[in-house]
């Protein structure tokens, strides 16, 4: 067990309203990601941050904002969410440490936040 | 841009059956890093197995097997005498190898629908 939490596990919410899922690791890696995974798309990254308060984008980061206040929690809030953000969601850390020669470690994954915007 | 292909979407075997899983991959890299993740059907995804560039050694896991060709730029997967827990998603991935202090980011395939039946 790689010491990644999300919640909620579930949730099911209207189109329009703010949704927050959080992710929360106890193994103190400075990087973290937000994927989704849909049906014949496979698993897409959304945000990942490589820090506190350091984050940027992924692939397909419209409509999704990102905070990391500290380093065991990576929030991924939908402002106003769509029926198109209906989505698994998983949220990654990487063992890694900075540098070229450090790279040795796979992503380990959450359990996956699965969202419904009705 | 990265790109992995996973051309078969979904197969159905009969338990003791081998069965290969095919994985293609683009990047413009010299150095880089494949990867396998099974998702059960529980939706949790297992990190499988990682293999650098410049590691062309096929690998053997007990019953898994990969085989990874630079000239064909594919990293394909095989279940020899597959088993009915063997049923779950698989998903390649491909990562290059970011620079320091960046952050590797990980392009899946759209995965591919294993099913063995007893």
């Amino acid at each position: 067990d790689a010491g990644i939490t999300q919640s909620p596990r579930h949730k099911v919410t209207e189109t329009g309203t703010p949704v927050t899922l959080r992710c929360h690791q106890t193994e103190n890696h400075r990087y973290m990601y937000w994927y989704r995974q849909d049906p014949g798309h496979g698993l897409r990254l959304i945000h990942y941050s490589y820090g506190v308060k350091d984050t940027d984008k992924g692939e397909v980061s419209d409509g999704y904002s990102v905070s990391r206040s500290k380093t065991e929690d990576f929030l991924l809030t939908l402002e106003s969410a769509t029926s198109s953000q209906t989505s698994v969601y998983f949220c990654a850390i990487s063992p890694r440490t900075p540098g070229r020669s450090s790279y040795n470690s796979p992503l380990h994954f959450g359990n996956g936040t699965r969202l419904t915007v009705t | 841009a990265q790109k992995v292909t996973q051309a078969q979407t979904e197969i159905s075997v009969v338990e003791k059956e081998d069965v290969t899983l095919d994985c293609v991959y683009e990047t413009r890299d010299t150095t880089y890093y494949l990867f396998w993740y099974k998702q059960p059907p529980s939706g949790e995804l297992v990190f499988l197995i990682r293999r650098n560039s410049f590691d062309e050694q096929n690998e053997i896991s007990g019953r898994y097997s990969w085989n990874f060709q630079k000239s064909t730029s594919s990293f394909n997967f095989t279940i020899t005498a597959s088993q009915v827990v063997d049923s779950a998603v698989y998903f390649c991935a491909l990562s290059e190898v970011p620079e320091q202090g960046g952050s590797e980011k990980l392009v899946f395939g759209k995965g591919m629908k294993l099913t063995v039946n007893p």
